[in-house]
């Protein structure tokens, strides 16, 4: 079974700009996560995502939004890039999102450099 | 989610067995214990989950007293592959906002 994927790998943006992000769940999973990794910490929780609904939601701006399409697949856009942006993205999978023994998957994450 | 408390880092040669402990003094009766493995600009591997007692898989076991405030992940024969960052998480995996913190960095030495 293929894991979960993430479009795309690497990405170079300028300050201002907008980017799109992409994740493909595990085949049968139904919750998607998106975090955030900045170099030398641990990732930091930014969406939940369940049967195409916001589950939960991190501390961070209004620029990053999130989707979750009939497919289970899932979209994370940030606006207004800033310098600050720049990170290791990280997409989980998980069967329910819910249920103390369930467990969340990740993705390879895609790099983003914001010049 | 719980707070978790764990080594910054550790050393060890290869061939040798590495334990690393994590603190949860809070945990709440639903919480699990789970262990992700990541090396340097890759996602977090799933290496282990528990709830009590004793759980053994391929790679690792995990160990948890009676009182849970506690879990141990042993690693046998660790090999310079092992070389990564070790992140103990404790809570309800599939659906609160999972937070980890800084993990503990394992370094294995030839």
């Amino acid at each position: 079974d293929a894991g979960v994927t993430q479009s795309p790998t690497h990405l170079i943006k300028t300050r201002g700009q907008q980017v799109t992000l992409r994740c493909s769940p595990i085949s049968g999973h139904k919750s998607v996560s998106w975090y955030q990794q900045v170099l030398g910490q641990g990732p930091q929780f930014i969406f939940q995502y369940y049967e195409k609904e916001e589950r939960g939601r991190g501390n961070f701006p209004d620029r990053f939004s999130a989707r979750q399409f009939p497919n289970y697949s899932s979209e994370l856009n940030v606006n207004a890039l800033l310098l600050g942006d720049s990170a290791l993205y990280l997409c989980a999978s998980s069967l329910e999102g819910q249920g103390g023994g369930d467990t969340q998957y990740f993705g390879p994450g895609t790099r983003l450099t914001v010049l | 989610l719980a707070k978790t408390t764990q080594p910054i880092s550790m050393d060890s040669y290869e061939g040798q067995e590495v334990n690393i402990t994590c603190s949860h003094n809070n945990i709440a009766t639903n919480d699990y214990i789970t262990w992700y493995q990541q090396f340097p600009s890759q996602g977090p591997r799933f290496i282990i989950q528990g709830y009590k007692t004793k759980v053994t898989n391929e790679v690792a076991s995990l160990f948890i007293p009676a009182d849970r405030k506690s879990s141990t992940l042993s690693l046998p024969r660790v090999s310079l592959s092992d070389t990564a960052v070790y992140y103990c998480l404790v809570g309800d995996m599939g659906y609160q906002k999972v937070t980890f913190g800084i993990g503990t960095k394992l370094q294995v030495i030839p």
